[in-house]
């Protein structure tokens, strides 16, 4: 059973405009959230993270906010560039072990 | 540059065939993992280390062994692979976990 849901294995968006890549998840344990970035033949790279205290976390072009009643989290990009198309991963923890627990990833891609 | 160096990029083996992948860092990290990729799925944990030899199970460790002899240094032992064991590794490093710098990945087939 996948603890952490990424529902959308691809999503096409207009350069310019907003994206958004949906995550969930299903362990209420969890209590910090990352998201990575990975382009083909590269490793991942973390891109920002927030933590169950917050609700939305801004840095730079991105954004992540955290729906805890709801076991969701979103990353926007606003406004979508054509370097931002990558595999994104949603990631979770919970400060009980050293665990990261991944989605599956969404495939972004940036149309000009 | 600070980076985790994986080696080799590409590896083809036999089954039952020994093999090491090593993994490198360059930024004193105490925190260091291992991971598989598989189609469909998310990036799983095999094996961590929260310092000088100190390692842990992660979520798949059956088949895998590790060393933490030294900070800098965290090799992934294959004993007896098998093609189950096909996939695409990364390591990874941070000041404690979660990790937050990746090796490019190793591409291990075992036929």
């Amino acid at each position: 059973d996948q603890q952490v849901k990424q529902n959308s294995p691809s999503l096409s968006v207009q350069e310019g405009r907003i994206s958004i890549l949906n995550c969930d998840y299903t362990n209420s344990m969890f209590d910090y959230f990352l998201w990575y970035k990975k382009y083909p033949a590269e490793g991942p790279t973390f891109l920002i993270s927030i933590s169950s205290i917050k609700d939305k976390n801004e840095d730079g072009r991105f954004t992540v906010f955290l729906n805890k009643s709801a076991k969701h989290l979103s990353l926007h990009i606003v406004p979508s560039q054509p370097g931002d198309s990558a595999v994104y991963f949603c990631a979770a923890s919970d400060n009980s072990n050293y665990q990261l627990i991944w989605g599956a990833g969404t495939k972004l891609i940036i149309k000009p | 540059e600070a980076q985790v160096t994986q080696n080799p990029r590409y590896l083809i083996t036999v089954t039952g065939k020994k093999l090491t992948v090593t993994c490198s860092q360059n930024m004193n990290h105490e925190y260091m993992s291992w991971y598989r990729q598989d189609p469909g799925l998310g990036l799983r944990q095999i094996y961590y280390s929260m310092n000088v030899e100190v390692t842990d199970k992660g979520d798949v460790p059956e088949g895998y062994k590790v060393s933490r002899k030294e900070k800098r240094n965290f090799p992934l032992i294959l004993e007896s692979p098998s093609p189950n064991q096909t996939s695409l590794y990364f390591c990874a490093s941070g000041d404690g976990p979660p990790p937050l710098h990746f090796g490019n990945g190793t591409r291990l087939t075992v036929t």
